[in-house]
């Protein structure tokens, strides 16, 4: 199957400082999803971005498809940004998500 | 206007039982997936129901059992629960199969002892 890595597994920033996580993955994708889920344990989905690139706010994210790999940018982080970062991508052929390990996140204040 | 919905949020049970846990989604999705976070926080899913139409189920011990009422709904019964069941189980819906952004429920924690 479909081989998802995310890098750092751990990152530690101090408030207002700016964050890019990686996302690598081993095959062709037709669906790829940034979700955040913060310390009470809810997922959010971030951007639906198979392709591209999207901003929302501070975030924004691009996926070069054709190398296979999707960066998730945060700019001026907040406290409020903490929590794990999770790509999740679904090959073709494929009606699933494959999720990765995930990015923790910690802003200090 | 919760948009997926989970029922319990918590779950503490001994070893041997059977539970259930119930998922409702009121986004007019076609599609609807089980996933489960281990303690380790890696997500997988388990099953996935289009039109109330099973189209996925990985590798899960046929102690897990789905069951879509309706689109709306998809239930998990899980039987003879087991230590390694402990985990968080997550719901999710999108508009259908494949190549569309999936909504999360908040979680059921189940702890089995």
């Amino acid at each position: 199957g479909i081989q998802v890595e995310q890098s750092p597994p751990d990152l530690i920033l101090q408030e207002g400082a700016n964050s890019t996580l990686r996302c690598n993955f081993s095959d062709s994708v037709n669906n790829l999803q940034w979700f955040h889920q913060n310390p009470w344990g809810q997922l959010i989905n971030l951007f639906y971005i198979p392709s591209g690139t999207k901003q929302n706010g501070r975030l924004s994210a691009t996926t070069v498809a054709t190398e296979r790999y999707s960066l998730l940018y945060i700019s001026s982080s907040q406290t409020t940004d903490s929590g794990v970062y999770f790509c999740a991508v679904e090959g073709f052929g494929n009606e699933k998500l494959t999720f990765g390990t995930g990015t923790r996140l910690t802003i200090i204040p | 206007d919760t948009a997926v919905s989970q029922t319990p949020k918590y779950l503490v049970t001994q070893m041997g039982n059977d539970k259930s846990i119930k998922c409702e989604q009121n986004l007019g999705h076609d599609t609807m997936y089980w996933y489960k976070q281990d303690s380790k926080k890696f997500l997988k899913i388990m099953f996935s129901y289009n039109n109330k139409e099973l189209i996925i189920n990985e590798t899960v011990p046929n102690r897990f059992s789905p069951k879509s009422p309706d689109k709306a709904h998809l239930n998990l019964h899980i039987n003879s629960l087991e230590l390694g069941d402990s985990a968080v189980y997550f719901c999710a819906s999108s508009i259908r199969a494949g190549q569309e952004t999936q909504y999360f429920g908040p979680g059921t924690r189940l702890l089995v002892l």
